[in-house]
Formats: structure tokens, sequence, C-alpha cells
């Protein structure tokens, strides 16, 4: 079955530092994949979409200076949280989709901004 | 935006009793995705209907589309304290919408 790899599945950070979340997909090709964030006892929040090779596709509401997506090869998507603060520790989910498979979830990154 | 209603939101139950958790929306959707999430976990996909009226059986867990294809229902049988989870409706074109959820918390 098709395998999304998360790294790292969890990190702290001091607040104004960077912080990257890259998400892989194992055995498939992924030509989109999506960011989500989750607050505790909430829903998932879809922050973006990325295509492989193009601009990424952003929410309404999230900042894309902020939170940069890079999507450089079919197997690999990254998302950098530029200049974090606390309000930005979260959960973060990628999820990668293909030609011939559904969306599959990576595990998760637990984010703490201190 | 489509738009998901889940309900109940929380629900508390003794291991062997039935379940029913509904995800409602006033759009129509050409499929629907039931995941399950465990805390500091993603969702991992159940099922996904399809068609209208639809019934799908993952041992335990009957899922149902509804005719319209705008809702559709989890029903668990015989709950077990493994079934303990927050599930997820999602559904959507280009790109997945979740409800809020039904966390499910099976006492044994």
């Amino acid at each position: 079955g098709a395998v999304v790899s998360q790294h790292p599945s969890w990190v702290i950070c001091k607040s104004g530092t960077s912080v990257k979340i890259e998400c892989r997909s194992l055995d498939f090709q992924a030509t989109t994949m999506f960011w989500y964030r989750q607050f505790p006892k909430q829903s998932l929040m879809l922050m973006a979409t990325s295509n492989e090779g193009s601009k990424a596709t952003y929410e309404q509401g999230v900042e894309k200076d902020k939170f940069l997506i890079n999507h450089a090869s079919l197997t690999l998507s990254t998302l950098t949280v530029t200049s974090a603060h606390p309000e930005d520790s979260s959960f973060y989910i990628c999820s990668a989709a293909g030609a011939n498979y559904g969306y599959t979830f990576g595990s998760g990154t637990r984010l703490t901004v201190v | 935006t489509q738009l998901l209603e889940q309900s109940p939101q929380f629900l508390s139950i003794q291991e062997g009793e039935n379940l029913t958790v509904y995800c409602n929306s006033s759009s129509v959707f050409s499929s629907l995705q039931w995941y399950r999430q465990e805390p500091g976990e993603g969702p991992v996909l159940l099922v996904t209907v399809v068609t209208g009226g639809e019934v799908k059986k993952l041992k335990r867990l009957t899922f149902q589309f509804g005719d319209a294809r705008k809702d559709s229902s989890l029903h668990i049988t015989a709950a077990q304290p493994g079934d303990t989870g927050l599930y997820l409706c999602a559904g959507g074109n280009n790109r997945l919408a979740f409800g809020k959820g039904n966390q499910v918390v099976v006492i044994p």
C-alpha cells in the first residue's frame, strides 16, 4: 500500500527560528501534496495544496511568506515555518495523492515553539 | 466551500454496545471518505463511499452513503476499546475538506 513518511515527528524550536518539515511518498509518485494543521481537539484545516514543479496554492488566511512550501520532486514536499511564534505551535500533517492512489497521510509533526 | 458537519462530537459507550455517528452536508459529494485518527498520529483511511445508497462493511464497522450523496453514517457493532479514536469524514473534488470529527471512547 501507499506510504507517506513525515519527518520530524516532533520538534521544539525557539521563537524567531525556522523549522522545516518533510513529507515523502515512499512507494508512489505524488502529483499533489497537501498540508494541514490541526489544533488540539479540532479537525484538520487545509493550509495549502502543492503540485510538483509549481507554486503552492494557499487557503484563505494562510500566509504564504510564513509557511513556505516546496514540492521539488514527485516524492518530496517540504513545509518551512519561518520566524516561528508560539501561536504556530500545532500538529502539522501532510497528505499525498498519486494517480492510482487516494489520499495517504503522513504521521504528523508536533511543532512546539517556545 | 463544502462544509461537513459531524455529530455527535463526543460519544462515550460501554464495550459491547453499538453506536452510530453521522456526517452531514448541504453539498453533494462525488465521494466521501471516513478516517480514524489516534492521538499524535495522522488519519488512517477506513473506507471511501462513492455511490448514493452504498453500504460498505469493514468488520464491525458499517458505512452508508446517503441516497443524495450529501450525508453518511458510520455504525459500529459491539464496540471494542480498540475502536476508541477520532472518526473523521472528508470529501471534496480536488482537495479534501474534513468535518470536525466524532470522538468515540469505548470503556472496557
